[in-house]
């Protein structure tokens, strides 16, 4: 089946720092789609890239879906507290997509 | 309103007990997701369902059944787990399956098998 691959695996930052991760894939992606996971909780949907190329803000994050349609990137800038926990890539590869393929996580922790 | 609402929150079951899950949204979305969680791991398909109709089932054991009474309302039937089958249940909903679209996650339910 199709994979994702995400990096780094987890990331030990100070507060205020800007944090960049990002996923990979070997096949064509229509939708790429980066979510939040705090412990004990479902994921929650950050940003939606539908479009090559696709630049899209939220507040503090940025993503990018990538010209190849393969990749994508998420930033953080000036991190707070609050940002600690798991962020997942996933994707759509369309025509007749079985539900989202998930990457492994980036797990990031703030250090005061 | 993206609010996809799971109960329990919680569920601790024995390997004799049946129990069910529930998932329900109103957004107006046709197509319903399972996924399994297990710790520090990514989320793992497990049913879809379209219009009511089960479209995947990736090749989950039949001690776990879904259901899909209407539109808005999503079941998990659990009989004779494995206390393997301890993780979080995550329910999703996104507007149409075979789309590229978002998905919206409910809190999950945690369940343990003992």
């Amino acid at each position: 089946g199709q994979q994702l691959n995400q990096s780094p695996q987890s990331m030990f930052i100070q507060e205020g720092e800007d944090v960049s991760m990002n996923c990979t894939s070997s096949s064509i992606f229509n939708t790429w789609l980066w979510y939040k996971q705090d412990p004990g909780e479902g994921p929650v949907l950050l940003i939606a890239l539908y479009k090559a190329g696709e630049l899209t803000s939220n507040g503090r994050l940025t993503a990018q879906f990538g010209i190849t349609r393969k990749d994508s990137f998420l930033n953080i800038s000036a991190s707070i507290p609050s940002d600690v926990g798991i962020y997942f890539c996933a994707g759509y590869s369309g025509g007749g997509a079985d539900g989202l393929t998930f990457g492994k996580g980036t797990h990031l922790i703030i250090q005061p | 309103d993206t609010e996809v609402t799971q109960t329990p929150k919680h569920l601790v079951m024995g390997m004799t007990n049946k129990k069910s899950l529930k998932c329900e949204q109103h957004m107006g979305h046709r197509a319903m997701y399972w996924y399994k969680q297990k710790a520090k791991k990514p989320p793992e398909l497990m049913f879809v369902y379209s219009y009511e109709k089960l479209s995947i089932n990736e090749s989950v054991p039949s001690r776990f059944s879904p259901e899909c009474p209407n539109s808005s309302l999503l079941n998990l039937h659990l009989h004779a787990l494995q206390p393997e089958d301890s993780a979080l249940y995550l329910c999703a909903s996104s507007h149409q399956a075979h789309r590229t679209d978002e998905a919206f996650f409910g809190q999950g339910t945690r369940l343990t098998v003992v």
